[in-house]
Protein backbone atom coordinates (compact mmCIF):
# COMPACT_ATOMS: atom_id res chain seq x y z
CA UNK A 1 0.00 0.00 0.00
CA UNK A 2 1.37 3.12 -1.03
CA UNK A 3 -0.24 5.30 1.55
CA UNK A 4 -2.01 8.70 2.12
CA UNK A 5 -0.48 10.53 -1.04
CA UNK A 6 0.12 14.12 -0.88
CA UNK A 7 0.75 16.67 -3.81
CA UNK A 8 2.38 18.91 -4.27
CA UNK A 9 4.87 18.47 -1.48
CA UNK A 10 5.88 21.74 -1.57
CA UNK A 11 4.20 25.08 -3.11
CA UNK A 12 5.42 28.90 -3.64
CA UNK A 13 3.28 30.95 -4.63
CA UNK A 14 2.42 34.78 -4.52
CA UNK A 15 -0.48 36.75 -2.29
CA UNK A 16 -3.58 36.66 -4.39
CA UNK A 17 -3.14 33.13 -6.17
CA UNK A 18 -5.07 30.16 -6.49
CA UNK A 19 -3.64 27.41 -4.96
CA UNK A 20 -5.01 23.76 -4.67
CA UNK A 21 -3.47 20.99 -2.65
CA UNK A 22 -4.44 17.00 -3.81
CA UNK A 23 -4.94 14.30 -1.65
CA UNK A 24 -5.22 10.44 -2.55
CA UNK A 25 -6.39 8.30 0.41
CA UNK A 26 -5.90 4.54 0.82
CA UNK A 27 -8.05 2.23 -1.00
CA UNK A 28 -10.89 1.16 1.26
CA UNK A 29 -10.66 4.14 3.74
CA UNK A 30 -13.99 5.66 4.18
CA UNK A 31 -13.21 8.98 6.06
CA UNK A 32 -10.93 11.70 5.30
CA UNK A 33 -9.37 14.40 6.89
CA UNK A 34 -7.71 17.94 6.00
CA UNK A 35 -5.90 19.19 8.87
CA UNK A 36 -3.19 22.39 8.54
CA UNK A 37 -0.17 22.93 11.07
CA UNK A 38 1.69 25.43 11.90
CA UNK A 39 4.85 26.02 15.21
CA UNK A 40 1.99 28.49 16.95
CA UNK A 41 -1.59 26.10 16.55
CA UNK A 42 -0.46 23.07 16.33
CA UNK A 43 -2.60 20.78 14.03
CA UNK A 44 -5.99 22.02 13.00
CA UNK A 45 -8.66 19.99 11.86
CA UNK A 46 -9.93 21.98 8.64
CA UNK A 47 -12.68 19.82 7.19
CA UNK A 48 -13.18 16.01 7.09
CA UNK A 49 -15.72 13.46 4.94
CA UNK A 50 -17.10 10.60 5.46
CA UNK A 51 -18.20 8.53 2.78
CA UNK A 52 -17.22 11.35 0.26
CA UNK A 53 -19.62 13.41 2.19
CA UNK A 54 -18.49 16.84 3.96
CA UNK A 55 -19.37 16.23 7.76
CA UNK A 56 -18.10 18.79 9.09
CA UNK A 57 -15.91 21.89 7.86
CA UNK A 58 -16.24 24.52 11.12
CA UNK A 59 -12.38 24.37 11.04
CA UNK A 60 -12.24 25.96 7.12
CA UNK A 61 -11.11 29.50 7.90
CA UNK A 62 -12.04 31.28 5.65
CA UNK A 63 -14.52 31.52 2.62
CA UNK A 64 -11.52 31.64 0.47
CA UNK A 65 -11.01 27.85 1.35
CA UNK A 66 -12.61 25.29 -0.26
CA UNK A 67 -13.17 21.17 -0.40
CA UNK A 68 -14.21 18.72 -2.58
CA UNK A 69 -14.20 15.12 -2.96
CA UNK A 70 -15.67 13.95 -6.19
CA UNK A 71 -14.45 10.29 -5.10
CA UNK A 72 -13.40 7.98 -2.70
CA UNK A 73 -10.06 8.61 -4.12
CA UNK A 74 -9.31 11.77 -4.39
CA UNK A 75 -9.77 15.21 -2.42
CA UNK A 76 -8.69 18.52 -3.38
CA UNK A 77 -8.31 21.76 -1.10
CA UNK A 78 -8.03 24.83 -2.82
CA UNK A 79 -7.23 28.31 -1.61
CA UNK A 80 -8.64 31.63 -3.60
CA UNK A 81 -6.92 34.19 -3.33
CA UNK A 82 -4.18 33.07 -1.08
CA UNK A 83 -2.59 35.22 1.82
CA UNK A 84 0.72 34.80 3.80
CA UNK A 85 -1.07 34.04 6.75
CA UNK A 86 -2.03 31.18 4.53
CA UNK A 87 1.85 29.30 4.83
CA UNK A 88 1.61 26.03 6.69
CA UNK A 89 1.99 22.76 6.17
CA UNK A 90 -1.55 21.09 5.09
CA UNK A 91 -2.24 17.27 6.08
CA UNK A 92 -4.01 15.18 4.29
CA UNK A 93 -5.18 11.53 6.41
CA UNK A 94 -7.55 9.27 5.86
CA UNK A 95 -9.24 5.99 7.88
CA UNK A 96 -11.37 2.96 8.53
CA UNK A 97 -14.14 2.73 10.39
CA UNK A 98 -13.79 5.54 12.73
CA UNK A 99 -11.15 7.97 14.75
CA UNK A 100 -10.94 5.05 16.96
CA UNK A 101 -8.92 2.89 14.66
CA UNK A 102 -6.20 6.20 13.70
CA UNK A 103 -5.54 8.00 10.82
CA UNK A 104 -2.93 7.16 8.40
CA UNK A 105 -1.81 10.87 7.10
CA UNK A 106 0.25 11.76 4.40
CA UNK A 107 3.58 13.54 4.41
CA UNK A 108 2.01 17.35 3.69
CA UNK A 109 2.26 20.13 1.65
CA UNK A 110 4.24 23.02 2.94
CA UNK A 111 2.67 25.52 1.39
CA UNK A 112 4.74 29.27 0.94
CA UNK A 113 2.65 32.52 0.38
CA UNK A 114 4.93 35.14 -0.40
CA UNK B 1 -14.88 23.00 22.83
CA UNK B 2 -12.57 20.40 24.08
CA UNK B 3 -9.01 21.35 24.17
CA UNK B 4 -5.57 19.03 25.20
CA UNK B 5 -2.90 20.61 27.15
CA UNK B 6 0.57 18.30 26.84
CA UNK B 7 3.47 19.46 28.74
CA UNK B 8 6.32 20.02 28.78
CA UNK B 9 6.79 21.33 25.00
CA UNK B 10 10.03 21.10 24.43
CA UNK B 11 12.72 18.23 26.64
CA UNK B 12 16.22 17.89 26.38
CA UNK B 13 17.81 14.17 27.62
CA UNK B 14 20.73 11.93 27.44
CA UNK B 15 20.55 8.86 25.71
CA UNK B 16 19.70 6.19 28.70
CA UNK B 17 17.55 9.13 30.30
CA UNK B 18 14.01 8.24 31.21
CA UNK B 19 11.24 10.70 30.41
CA UNK B 20 7.65 11.38 30.90
CA UNK B 21 5.30 13.18 28.40
CA UNK B 22 1.33 14.74 29.72
CA UNK B 23 -1.64 14.75 28.12
CA UNK B 24 -3.93 16.87 30.09
CA UNK B 25 -7.95 17.97 29.62
CA UNK B 26 -11.16 19.01 31.27
CA UNK B 27 -13.08 17.18 28.76
CA UNK B 28 -13.38 13.22 28.92
CA UNK B 29 -12.69 11.58 25.53
CA UNK B 30 -14.01 8.23 24.10
CA UNK B 31 -10.60 6.99 23.06
CA UNK B 32 -6.83 8.98 22.98
CA UNK B 33 -4.05 8.03 20.77
CA UNK B 34 -0.41 9.27 20.44
CA UNK B 35 1.30 10.17 17.61
CA UNK B 36 4.92 10.69 16.77
CA UNK B 37 6.04 13.05 13.80
CA UNK B 38 9.43 13.37 11.98
CA UNK B 39 10.19 16.39 10.86
CA UNK B 40 9.21 16.72 6.83
CA UNK B 41 6.33 14.12 7.43
CA UNK B 42 3.13 13.52 8.86
CA UNK B 43 2.21 11.66 11.97
CA UNK B 44 2.48 8.38 12.49
CA UNK B 45 0.20 6.49 15.27
CA UNK B 46 1.78 4.58 18.06
CA UNK B 47 -0.84 3.89 20.13
CA UNK B 48 -4.58 3.91 20.78
CA UNK B 49 -5.52 3.42 24.59
CA UNK B 50 -9.94 3.25 25.07
CA UNK B 51 -10.76 2.00 28.46
CA UNK B 52 -10.06 4.55 31.95
CA UNK B 53 -7.06 3.20 33.60
CA UNK B 54 -5.68 1.08 30.04
CA UNK B 55 -1.52 0.82 30.40
CA UNK B 56 -0.17 -0.31 26.98
CA UNK B 57 3.60 -0.88 26.11
CA UNK B 58 5.60 -0.93 22.72
CA UNK B 59 8.89 -1.79 23.55
CA UNK B 60 10.46 0.97 25.81
CA UNK B 61 7.00 3.03 25.63
CA UNK B 62 4.39 2.83 28.19
CA UNK B 63 1.03 4.65 27.65
CA UNK B 64 -1.47 5.16 30.19
CA UNK B 65 -5.43 6.38 29.86
CA UNK B 66 -6.57 7.99 32.94
CA UNK B 67 -9.34 6.84 34.92
CA UNK B 68 -11.80 9.37 34.12
CA UNK B 69 -10.36 9.42 30.71
CA UNK B 70 -9.21 13.15 30.76
CA UNK B 71 -5.85 12.39 30.63
CA UNK B 72 -2.82 10.38 29.30
CA UNK B 73 0.74 9.75 29.96
CA UNK B 74 3.70 7.88 27.76
CA UNK B 75 7.18 7.16 28.98
CA UNK B 76 9.85 6.11 27.63
CA UNK B 77 12.33 4.26 29.29
CA UNK B 78 16.20 4.52 28.28
CA UNK B 79 15.45 6.86 25.80
CA UNK B 80 17.38 6.76 22.52
CA UNK B 81 18.21 9.11 19.70
CA UNK B 82 16.04 7.31 17.14
CA UNK B 83 13.13 8.41 19.56
CA UNK B 84 13.66 12.38 18.69
CA UNK B 85 10.70 13.87 17.10
CA UNK B 86 7.73 15.46 18.11
CA UNK B 87 4.81 13.68 20.25
CA UNK B 88 1.33 14.46 19.88
CA UNK B 89 -1.67 13.35 21.71
CA UNK B 90 -4.92 13.38 20.34
CA UNK B 91 -8.56 12.75 21.49
CA UNK B 92 -11.55 11.33 19.79
CA UNK B 93 -14.45 14.27 20.52
CA UNK B 94 -17.65 13.06 22.08
CA UNK B 95 -19.65 12.13 18.88
CA UNK B 96 -16.51 10.12 18.02
CA UNK B 97 -15.86 11.86 14.33
CA UNK B 98 -12.67 13.61 14.61
CA UNK B 99 -9.65 13.85 16.25
CA UNK B 100 -8.68 16.96 18.47
CA UNK B 101 -4.46 17.15 18.61
CA UNK B 102 -2.45 18.73 21.69
CA UNK B 103 0.36 21.36 20.47
CA UNK B 104 3.00 18.18 20.84
CA UNK B 105 6.23 17.73 22.94
CA UNK B 106 9.15 18.35 20.89
CA UNK B 107 12.08 15.51 22.42
CA UNK B 108 15.09 15.51 21.09
CA UNK B 109 17.73 12.59 23.00
CA UNK B 110 21.40 13.66 22.53
CA UNK B 111 24.09 10.45 22.01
Amino acid sequence: DAGVIQSPRHEVTEMGQEVTLRCKPISGHNSLFWYRQTMMRGLELLIYFNNNVPIDDSGMPEDRFSAKMPNASFSTLKIQPSEPRDSAVYFCASSFQGVHYGYTFGSGTRLTVV
Amino acid sequence: TQLLEQSPQFLSIQEGENLTVYCNSSSVFSSLQWYRQEPGEGPVLLVTVVTGGEVKKLKRLTFQFGDARKDSSLHITAAQPGDTGLYLCAGADNQGGKLIFGQGTELSVKP
